[in-house]
């Protein structure tokens, strides 16, 4: 059965790199893994999506080793205001949507 | 170009009723799915609809049912209402029904059941 684990909880500072790991086994070969962002009374926001190895974008970068069992989203000099739960979404080898229970960040001054 | 609609934002029912949610997909997204939000279960996969066909479906009972139209709107129905059914019920729309799942979500429909 498809699982996707991540950590409860980090804290970080300001200006600090954050990398948050999600597990993932038997997820579907061909289907990407997403990562979101929430905060309170709203809904998730896209933060970046891949395949395989390394993927960047303006906000995060997304590193996916080759046996895609795990994937770590990296935050680079994180602000008060990336205080939020950050999810990860795979899809598991029988089509199911399986988001991780989700990752609290706090970011101190 | 407006975001994923969700009405009504909030809701109030008892034991037993019915509701029925509804969803606006953002102009051109085909694909929507919905989402249960919990505290204790976090976000579970309810189900995907993509051309007025369900392509995909979670692990919930057939209380829950859901269906879109050719406007690739969608509604979401629950039957026989029960108390753990107290959730935000959220509902994402993408362009098409791939593994390329960059979702929006819309704000959600918080029900609460009494």
């Amino acid at each position: 059965l498809a699982k996707t684990t991540q950590p409860i909880s980090m804290d970080s500072y300001e200006g600090q790199e954050v990398n948050i790991t999600c597990s993932h086994n038997n997820i579907a070969t061909n289907d990407y893994i997403t990562w979101y962002q929430q905060f309170p009374s709203q809904g998730p926001r896209f933060i970046i999506q891949g395949y395989k190895t390394k993927v960047t974008n303006e906000v995060a970068s997304l590193f996916i080793p080759a046996d895609r069992k795990s994937s770590t989203l990296s935050l680079p000099r994180v602000s008060l205001s990336d205080t939020a739960v950050y999810y990860c979404l795979a899809s598991s080898n029988t089509g199911k949507l399986i988001f991780g229970q989700g990752t609290t960040l706090q970011v101190k001054p | 170009k407006a975001g994923v609609t969700q009405t009504p934002r909030y809701l109030i029912k008892t034991r037993g009723q019915q509701v029925t949610l509804s969803c606006s997909p953002i102009s051109g997204h085909r694909s929507v799915s919905w989402y249960q939000q919990t505290p204790g279960q976090g976000l579970q996969f309810l189900f995907e609809y993509f051309s007025e066909t369900q392509r995909n479906k979670g692990n919930f009972p057939g209380r829950f049912s859901g269906r879109q139209f050719s406007n690739s709107r969608s509604e979401m129905n629950v039957s026989t209402l029960e108390l753990g059914d107290s959730a935000l019920y959220l509902c994402a729309s993408s362009l098409s029904a791939t593994e390329d799942y960059e979702q929006y979500f819309g704000p959600g429909t918080r029900l609460t059941v009494t």
